[in-house]
């Protein structure tokens, strides 16, 4: 069954820690993506990373840091340094991002600073 | 950079009836218009999607049209259904990403 799929569902964190967000995707995608949804706005787009062991930054990328090692996984880390993290996180990836393509999201993950 | 702008931001239907959401788009390079589907709590879905070489595109009771020299395009729902009640949103392509749009909830009522 292909798809992507982001872990966990819904996360609570205290504030101050770190936590890391999942996203795999079994696609064969080239580029993946982050996005920070907040209630009445649009998407937002943190990070992407078009092949492994490259990413670069999106819009709001200040607090955040990611990784690439696999073509299948990109997890998100939301440090302390984001100074408003609870929102909705979706993570989506296209097959390559040499150009406009479309884009597939996964479920996303909740995430409630406490 | 581009700048997406849709309306309405909310729009309730009754069951049967026509919904029409209108998106504009600030930069004329792009050229890759998608349109997503998001219900309560999860991710956004593709309903549909058009490249700027046609100006109109339909999937059953769902159509997108284009107009490029005006800078904006149009999701069309026919015969609307209670579960077609979510969250759209609208997005252009800039550069090698997307720019989307706030979203409109759509409300069916029975």
């Amino acid at each position: 069954d292909g798809g992507i799929t982001q872990s966990p569902k819904y996360l609570f964190r205290k504030e101050g820690q770190n936590v890391t967000l999942s996203c795999e995707q079994n696609l064969n995608h080239d580029a993946m993506y982050w996005y920070r949804q907040d209630p009445g706005q649009g998407l937002r787009l943190i990070y992407y990373s078009q092949i492994v062991n490259d990413f670069q930054k999106g819009d709001i990328a200040e607090g955040y840091s990611v990784s690439r090692e696999k073509k299948e996984s990109f997890p998100l880390t939301v440090t302390s340094a984001q100074k408003n993290p609870t929102a909705f996180y979706l993570c989506a990836s296209s097959i390559f991002a040499g150009g406009a393509d479309t884009q597939y999201f996964g479920p996303g993950t909740r995430l409630t600073v406490l | 950079g581009e700048n997406v702008e849709q309306h309405p931001s909310t729009l309730s239907v009754q069951e049967g009836d026509s919904a029409v959401i209108k998106c504009t788009y600030s930069d004329s390079a792009s050229n890759y218009f998608p349109w997503y589907k998001q219900e309560l709590g999860k991710g956004p879905q593709l309903i549909i999607d058009i490249r700027s070489n046609v100006g109109e595109k339909k999937d059953q009771r769902i159509a997108v049209t284009l107009n490029k020299t005006a800078k904006h395009f149009s999701l069309h729902i026919t015969e609307t259904q209670p579960e077609d009640s979510a969250v759209y949103f609208c997005a252009a392509d800039y550069g090698q990403n997307f720019v989307f749009g706030p979203g409109t909830r759509l409300s069916v009522l029975p």
